[in-house]
Parts: C-alpha cells; sequence; structure tokens
C-alpha cells in the first residue's frame, strides 16, 4: 500500500492567514491526488483533485500544487467557514489511501 | 442531483450480523464505483474498499479483506456492506461515496453518504 504522511497534524491560525498543508506519499503517485475538508459530524467534501485542480463550487482561496510524491494545500486567506480537518488521499493505485488528517484550528 | 442515503445508526451485540445501505439516486448507478471508507470514533478516513455496481466487481484494502462484504442491486440503486460477525472494534462511523468518472480511469470520491454509525457494544 502506498503510505500517506501529512504534516502538520494540528495547525493553529488565525482569520486572514495564509496556512499550507503537506502531504507526503511513500512512492511516486503522480499527481493522482485529492485533498477533502470535513467539519465534526459531517461527510467529507471534495476540494482538490489530481493535485490541483478545483472542484466546482470550492472557492479560489484553495488551492494545490505537487506532483510524484510531495504536494501541499494551500488557503490564501483563512475565512471562518475553513476551521475542519483536511484529509490527503492518493488514488493512483489501490487501496486509494488517505493522509491521517490536519486539523485546522482558530488560534 | 446526485443523492447517496444510507441507513440508518444501528447497535449490535458482538457476534451478530450486520448488512448496511447505500441508495443511490440522480445518475446512472451502473456506470460509477461505489466505495466504503470508515472512521473510527475521533480517527481519520480508512479506505475500505469499492464495488462497481454494473458488474460488482470488487477491490478491498488488505486490511478488510475477508473481513466485510461488498455487494450492489442494480434493481434497487442500493449498496450494501455486510458483516457477519461483529466486533467491538467495528464501531465506527461508515461512509458510502462514489467515485468520480474520469478520462483518465481513476478517480477520487465526488459524492457522498451522510454516514451511518455502527456501535458494536455488549
Amino acid at each position: 500500500d502506498v503510505q500517506m504522511t501529512q504534516s502538520p497534524s494540528t495547525l493553529s491560525a488565525s482569520i486572514g492567514d495564509r496556512v499550507t498543508i503537506t502531504c507526503r506519499a511513500s512512492r511516486t503517485i503522480s499527481t493522482w491526488l485529492a485533498w477533502y475538508q470535513q467539519k465534526p459530524g459531517k461527510a467529507p467534501k471534495l476540494l482538490i483533485y489530481k493535485a490541483s485542480t478545483l472542484e466546482s463550487g470550492v472557492p479560489s482561496r484553495f488551492s494545490g500544487s505537487g506532483s510524484g510524491t510531495e504536494f501541499t494545500l494551500t488557503i490564501s486567506s483563512l475565512q471562518p467557514d475553513d476551521f475542519a480537518t483536511y484529509y490527503c488521499q492518493q488514488y493512483n493505485g489501490y487501496p486509494y489511501t488517505f493522509g491521517q488528517g490536519t486539523k485546522l484550528e482558530s488560534k | 442531483e446526485v443523492q447517496l442515503v444510507q441507513s440508518g445508526a444501528e447497535v449490535k451485540k458482538p457476534g451478530e450480523s450486520l448488512k448496511i445501505s447505500c441508495k443511490a439516486s440522480g445518475y446512472s448507478f451502473t456506470s460509477y464505483w461505489i466505495g466504503w471508507v470508515r472512521q473510527m470514533p475521533g480517527k481519520g478516513l480508512e479506505w475500505m474498499g469499492i464495488i462497481y455496481p454494473g458488474d460488482s466487481d470488487t477491490r478491498f484494502s488488505p486490511s478488510f479483506q475477508g473481513q466485510v462484504t461488498m455487494s450492489a442491486d442494480k434493481s434497487i440503486n442500493t449498496a450494501y456492506l455486510q458483516w457477519t460477525s461483529l466486533k467491538a472494534s467495528d464501531t465506527a462511523v461508515y461512509y458510502c461515496a462514489r467515485r468520480a468518472i474520469t478520462v483518465a480511469g481513476t478517480s477520487p470520491f465526488d459524492y457522498w453518504g451522510q454516514g451511518a454509525l455502527v456501535t458494536v457494544s455488549s
């Protein structure tokens, strides 16, 4: 299985901050990487796929980059609605493994 | 509108069997894969497996192979996840999700069910 490692596990930030979350794959996955946002008690929501393509309806303050084994999710200016847990997922090959999650909390 | 509506919360005893469902609407059920994701209390997401309702082709994570069964009933646009003998460690929220269609042939989950809480306790 491809292991996905996110950092940090927890991130404290303020409204308006630029925030970056990193995801590393244990072997190359090209750009077959997605980012999801999950709020407490809710299902995950797809934000970005193919490493950098924004899902329809997702605000443009979210962006993704990377290829191979290293990827980032950036929120350019943090908004109140963005406090949540974020997961990366590789879909290069089965099983489509998730990172352990990054909890974005208010500083 | 694409929707995945899951069955309700379940409380079971260890050793009991269980089948939870995921009813799809708003798209061609037999043309998209449906996956299952586990989230144990306070923990992250775990990819369990995926089924193609068109021909019932399934792929499992090694962690879940032999522990659960996935199936689909095309006549009622419903996917299922089943256990024959539950353990306390199966306590979790289980999500179904649709795998998006892309030219590349591989894709993430674009639509999710609301989740089904399964509690296994004596």
